[in-house]
Order: structure tokens, then sequence, then C-alpha cells
């Protein structure tokens, strides 16, 4: 089955720095690669997707590029703010049925 | 449009009983999946209903099942419940076969 590895477990910016984390997948079959964003007592909550036909999409501050090649996506925040605090994970998904696999998470914190 | 509701939000359980966790969907979502949450296993597929059918499954033993209803809310049961069952139980709703949003989950204690 699909496997998504995650990295780093754990990330501390300036405030106003950037903040990337990077996931593998190993299905060369997944074709949907969405982001959540998890806050404490919170659900995920999904922040940006990509789909395999596009290599990069942006949304304000956050933007995620994908490498089917090498079997590559990341998420990348720009000039972080105390609010982007929180654990984000990636996942990797088929377009048939709606199974998400998840990375092990990233923990993220943005110092003033 | 109201987001994911899952009901109860704490619950605490013996070893032995059994749980069910009731979850509704966005207005207008007819798929709902089912994901365990704990520190130890991170993010795990439960399984995922539409038109209340089982359309997948994870990797979970038969203690633990679902249903969907008529009007797309959906409930999971564990039964005989563990020690290792203490988890956050996450309901997500889609519509587009893709996008999935989920709720705030179940926290499930069992002592």
């Amino acid at each position: 089955g699909e496997n998504v590895e995650q990295h780093p477990s754990t990330l501390s910016v300036q405030e106003g720095d950037s903040a990337v984390i990077k996931c593998t997948y190993s299905d060369s079959a997944s074709n949907y690669f969405p982001w959540y964003k998890q806050e404490l007592g919170k659900g995920p909550q999904l922040i940006i997707d990509i789909r395999s036909n596009v290599g990069e999409k942006k949304d304000q501050r956050i933007a995620v590029t994908l490498n089917k090649t090498a079997k590559h996506f990341s998420l990348h925040i720009t000039e972080t703010q105390p609010e982007d605090s929180a654990v984000y994970f990636c996942a990797a998904s088929k377009a048939a049925g709606n199974k998400l696999t998840f990375g092990g998470g990233t923990r993220v914190l943005v110092k003033p | 449009k109201a987001g994911v509701t899952q009901t109860p939000r704490y619950l605490i359980k013996t070893r032995g009983q059994q749980v069910t966790l009731s979850c509704s969907p966005i207005s207008g979502h007819r798929s709902v999946s089912w994901y365990q949450q704990t520190p130890g296993q991170g993010l795990q597929f439960l399984f995922e209903y539409f038109s209340e059918t089982q359309r997948n499954k994870g990797n979970f033993p038969g203690r633990f099942s679902g249903r969907q209803f008529s009007n797309s809310r959906s409930e999971m049961n564990v039964s005989t419940l563990e020690l290792g069952d203490s988890a956050l139980y996450l309901c997500a709703s889609s519509a587009t076969g893709n996008e999935q949003f989920f709720g705030p989950g179940t926290r499930l204690t069992v002592l």
C-alpha cells in the first residue's frame, strides 16, 4: 500500500522567515496531495491541495510543489506569523475512493 | 454552510465495553470517511461510506465497524474496547471525491 514520509518532524522558525516541509510517497498511482493544518483541540483543516497534472500551486503565503518523477511534494509557507504555529500533515490518495494516507506530521513553531 | 459535526466530543469507557460515535457531514456531501489519530500511529484510515455502502476499508480489526444512513449521517462502532483504542476519532466528508473536510473529532479514552 501507499506510504508517505514527512520531514522534518519539528520545525522552529523566526516570525517572518519561510518554512518548508517535505513529503515523499511510494505509490506512483497517487494523484491527489492535500495539506492539512491541525491546531490543538481541533480537527485537521485543509489548507491547500495539488493534483498530479499540476507542478505548483499558490494561495497567498502558502505554496505547494509536486515532482511526480521523484515522488516528492513540498509545502512552503512564506512570511510566517505566530498563528501559523500548528501541526501540518501531508497526505496522498488515488483518484478513486477517498482513502488518504498521511505523513507523520510536522510541528511548526513560529517564534515572535 | 455548517461544517462536519461529531458527537459526542469526549467519551470515557472501560475495557470490554462498546461505543458508538456519530458524524453529520456537510450538507450535500455523500461520502464520509473515518480516521483514527494516535500519537504513536498518527492518522490512519478506518473506512469510507458513500451512499450507504462501504466503499473502502483500512487495516483495522473487525471490532471496528460503521454504517451510513440515507441522510448521509454516519456512525462508527467499536466493540470490546481495548486500552489501545484510546484515540481521537475523526470524521471527514467529501462531495467531489477528493477534498475531505474534517470534523473536530471525538476523543475516546478507554480505562
